[in-house]
């Protein structure tokens, strides 16, 4: 059963729109994360939140900006998009210090820039 | 830095027999956590099973278990008597030791698996 929300599932947008995704988690988990999986199914960290504070921050291009309200959301801003960010955006959950790394995903946000 | 490689891109085999998928990694960590991930066709990506680098015991859950070697920085999954709803593709992950909380898994490239009737 899911329980790591996100929405919108799929959005189709032109070269320099702006695009923002949602996730929400009904866990209690108190980290949450954004993976970016590209056509090739290769999946990378972008962002990683605990407790709305931002931990992780791999080298992506500063047009993303995480947004954090509390623990259970954590959104994905895309500032102007180019054709490279055309793939899927994963967010999920877990518990800190569990240190088991065990994630829960939700179902994706499959961006398309044409 | 940590690294996962995959090598087989794809694999088929007939329904109910055994099948191995192979997974290698790099660490400069002396404790690690190792996973594999299910991710079907719908794109919904679950956690499989998990070993953890201090046990000796391959994890075992269900018809999933691991084949560690940790000489040889490898972690296969196993599947047995394999069924149609196996196919999908699987992701081997390593998680570092550090019980910072920005500790982050990193992915092998995955394995797609198909089963066959």
């Amino acid at each position: 059963e899911t329980a790591v929300f996100q929405t919108p599932n799929y959005h189709v947008t032109q070269v320099g729109n702006e695009v923002s995704f949602n996730c929400k988690q009904t866990l209690g988990h108190d980290t949450m994360y954004w993976y970016k999986q590209d056509s090739k199914k290769l999946l990378k960290i972008m962002f990683s939140y605990n407790n709305k504070q931002l931990i992780v921050n791999e080298t992506v291009p500063r047009r993303f900006s995480p947004q954090s309200s509390d623990k259970a959301h954590l959104n994905l801003r895309i500032k102007s998009v180019e054709p490279e960010d055309s793939a899927v955006y994963l967010c999920a959950s877990s518990l800190r210090g569990a240190n088991t790394g065990q994630l829960y995903f939700g179902e994706g946000s499959k961006l398309t820039v044409l | 830095a940590q690294k996962v490689t995959q090598t087989q891109t794809s694999i088929s085999v007939m329904e109910k027999t055994t099948v191995t998928m192979d997974c290698v990694y790099e660490t400069q960590d002396s404790s690690y956590f190792l996973f594999w991930y299910k991710q079907t066709a719908s794109g919904e990506i679950v956690f499989l099973i998990r070993q953890d680098s201090y046990k000796k015991e391959n994890a075992t859950v269900g018809h999933y278990s691991l084949n560690f070697q940790k000489p040889k920085s490898s972690i296969g999954l196993i599947i047995t008597a394999t069924q149609i709803e196996d196919s999908a593709v699987y992701f081997c992950a390593m998680r570092e030791g550090s019980n910072n909380a920005g500790a982050k898994l990193t992915f092998g490239g995955g394995t797609r698996l198909t089963v066959r009737p």
